[in-house]
């Protein structure tokens, strides 16, 4: 399984663009890159996937350049509602492994 | 988007005792589900995998006796932490994969308080 690294914690400013890179140098030719979001006392909750370029929905942003070795997560706007850890996974599902995520704190 | 629930959302229990964490899967079917467990300020951690019909895989280092988990149907995982500890307080997650296993959803989660 591909092991990543990211940021323990960022800080931001209420309406800010907010971006975290996630590194993972180990990446598998078959794996994707999957965000999750992690509220206190809350299970996971999926934010966004991709598996190259540039993916986009409509709460965030994924940028993935062509060596796949790193990717973006791309918060547009944050609010003090986007407070929350966050986690970058590669591979499928058939064994997710969380690494320690990245805290992010908004602050007005 | 497909949801899973898991019951209780808290549990606080004696020492000693056995506890039974449900993890349903509420619009899908999963024939596979995953049981975590994440202590204060740290990540999750995956403990088991949960295989419908058949025995669960268990992860290195967690006790297969103590933590008991049963997935008798395709929408149902159960987690008993039997003789409970003090030590086994934490917060328990499953999920279940979507389909093509591309996202996996997550419960709730469980707060186990063992007093």
């Amino acid at each position: 399984l591909a092991k990543t690294t990211q940021p323990i914690s960022m800080d931001s400013y209420e309406g800010q663009e907010v971006n975290i890179t996630c590194s993972h140098n180990n990446i598998a030719t078959n794996d994707y890159i999957t965000w999750y979001q992690q509220f206190p006392s809350q299970g996971p909750r999926f934010i966004i996937q991709g598996y190259k370029t540039k993916v986009t929905n409509e709460v965030a942003s994924l940028f993935i350049p062509a060596d796949r070795k790193s990717s973006t997560l791309s918060l547009p706007r944050v609010s003090l509602s986007d407070t929350a850890v966050y986690y970058c996974l590669v591979g499928d599902v058939s064994k997710l492994v969380f690494g320690a995520g990245t805290i992010l704190r908004v602050k007005s | 988007g497909a949801v899973v629930s898991q019951h209780p959302s808290w549990v606080i229990c004696k020492s000693g005792t056995s506890v039974k964490i449900e993890c349903r899967s509420l619009d899908f079917q999963a024939t596979t589900m995953f049981w975590y467990r994440q202590f204060p300020k740290q990540s999750l951690m995956l403990m088991a995998t949960s295989n419908e019909g058949s025995k669960a895989t268990y992860e290195q280092g967690v006790e297969k006796d103590k933590f008991l988990i049963n997935h008798a149907s395709l929408t149902l995982s159960t987690l008993t932490v039997t003789s409970a500890h003090p030590e086994d307080s934490s917060f328990y997650i499953c999920s279940a994969p979507g389909v093509g296993y591309a996202e996996a959803f997550f419960g709730q989660g469980t707060r186990l308080t063992v007093v």
